[in-house]
Parts: structure tokens; sequence; C-alpha cells
């Protein structure tokens, strides 16, 4: 099964600034059609999570484009620009290239 | 309004079945692929099942291959686990979503526990 690490597991950051999480995977999730099945989560305190990147790089509707995503093959990092408070909560990769699908372990933002 | 609405949960002895629901409305619910995934508490999120839209191809995770089953009725809207031969470790919040993980339901509380 795919293994997707996520660093940090925990993130302080005062508002306004910038930040990255990193999502590592076991093995290329480039999929035979082209397309790269990693995609962003937000779950914040208490709530079902939310899509906030998909397919690597692609802002899910509605979402501030303070969020942003890059990265191929093994590397994909999702970047942050200007911490606001209603970004707090944990964040997860998922990828859907490789059955079984899995998450990475969740990185948690928390004010410093 | 995309939605998503699980049912179904409860507590339950070990060793019992259950079957969650999920009912869709606000998009073409036969149109897409559809996956449980569940959350123990206070733990991160665990991928489970996904059915195509369709119903040609199904796939589990390990830890639940053989126990339990999704499946779907498109001319209900309607998403299914059958969950068989529970265990403790079952004890989660259980959420349906969308294809690329695009739409949540409010998810359903499993608890396994004699």
């Amino acid at each position: 099964d795919v293994v997707l690490t996520q660093t940090p597991p925990t993130l302080s950051a005062t508002i306004g600034q910038s930040v990255s999480i990193s999502c590592r995977s076991s093995q290329s999730l480039l999929h035979s059609n082209g397309n790269t099945y990693l995609h962003w989560l937000l779950q914040r305190p208490g709530q079902s999570p939310q899509l906030l990147i998909y397919l690597v790089s692609r802002l899910e509707s509605g979402v501030p484009n303070r969020f942003s995503g890059s990265g191929s093959g093994t590397d994909f990092t999702l970047k942050i620009s200007g911490v606001e408070a209603e970004d707090l909560g944990v964040y997860y990769c998922v990828q859907g290239t490789h059955a079984p699908y899995t998450f990475g372990a969740g990185t948690k933002l928390e004010l410093k | 309004e995309v939605q998503l609405v699980e049912s179904g949960g409860g507590l339950v002895q070990p060793g019992s079945s259950l079957k969650l629901s999920c009912v869709a409305s606000g998009f073409t619910f036969s149109s897409y692929n559809m996956h449980w995934i569940r959350q123990a508490p206070k733990k991160g999120l665990e991928w489970i099942a996904l059915i195509y839209y369709d119903s040609s191809n199904k796939y589990y995770a390990d830890s639940v291959k053989g126990r339990f089953t999704i499946s779907r009725d498109n001319s209900k809207n309607t998403l299914y686990l059958e969950m068989n031969s529970l265990r403790s470790e079952d004890t989660a919040m259980y959420y349906c979503a969308g294809p690329y993980f695009d739409y949540w339901g409010q998810g359903v509380m499993v608890t396994v526990s004699s």
C-alpha cells in the first residue's frame, strides 16, 4: 500500500505568516492516464474535512487563493501564503492513484 | 446545494452487524464514484472503501476487506456500507465522500463495545 508521510506533524504559526506542509509518497502518484491524484484537505475542529486542493495544484471552488499546491511524482507541498485564524485545524494529504487509497497522518496547524 | 447525509450508526456489540446509508442530493449521484472514510476518536482519517459510479468496481482497505461491503442504489441516490463481524477497533465516525473527496457528509458514529 502507498504510504504518505506528512511533515511536520505540528506547525505553529502567527497570523500572516506563510507556511508549508510536505507530503511524500512511498511510490509515484502519477497515474497511467497522466493525472496525479494527490489532494489536500482541511479538517477544522468538530467539522467534516473539506477539500482545498485537488490533482496536486487545482484550487477547489470557494477556497481562498492563499492556498496553493505543488509537486510531482512522490513529493508534494501545500503552501499557505499568509495564515488566517480560520485556517487552524488538521491538514491531510490523500492519494487516489493506487488502491487502496491512503491518507497522510495529518499536520496540525495551531497559533503560536 | 450538494448534501450527503449519513445514517444508521449506533452502539453495537462486538461480532454484530450494522448497515450505514448515505443519501445524496444536489448533484448527479449516478455519475460519480463514492467513498467511505472513517475516523477513530482523536485519530486521523482512514479510507475504507470506494465504489465506481456504476458499481462495476469496488475497492477496500485491508482492515475491512472481507467484513465490509460497499454498495449503491442509483435510483435512490443512496450509498451503503454493510459492516459485519464488527470489532472494537471499528469504533469511529464514518463519512461518505465524493470522488475527489470534494463532498463530505456530517458523519455517523459507530461504537462497538460490550
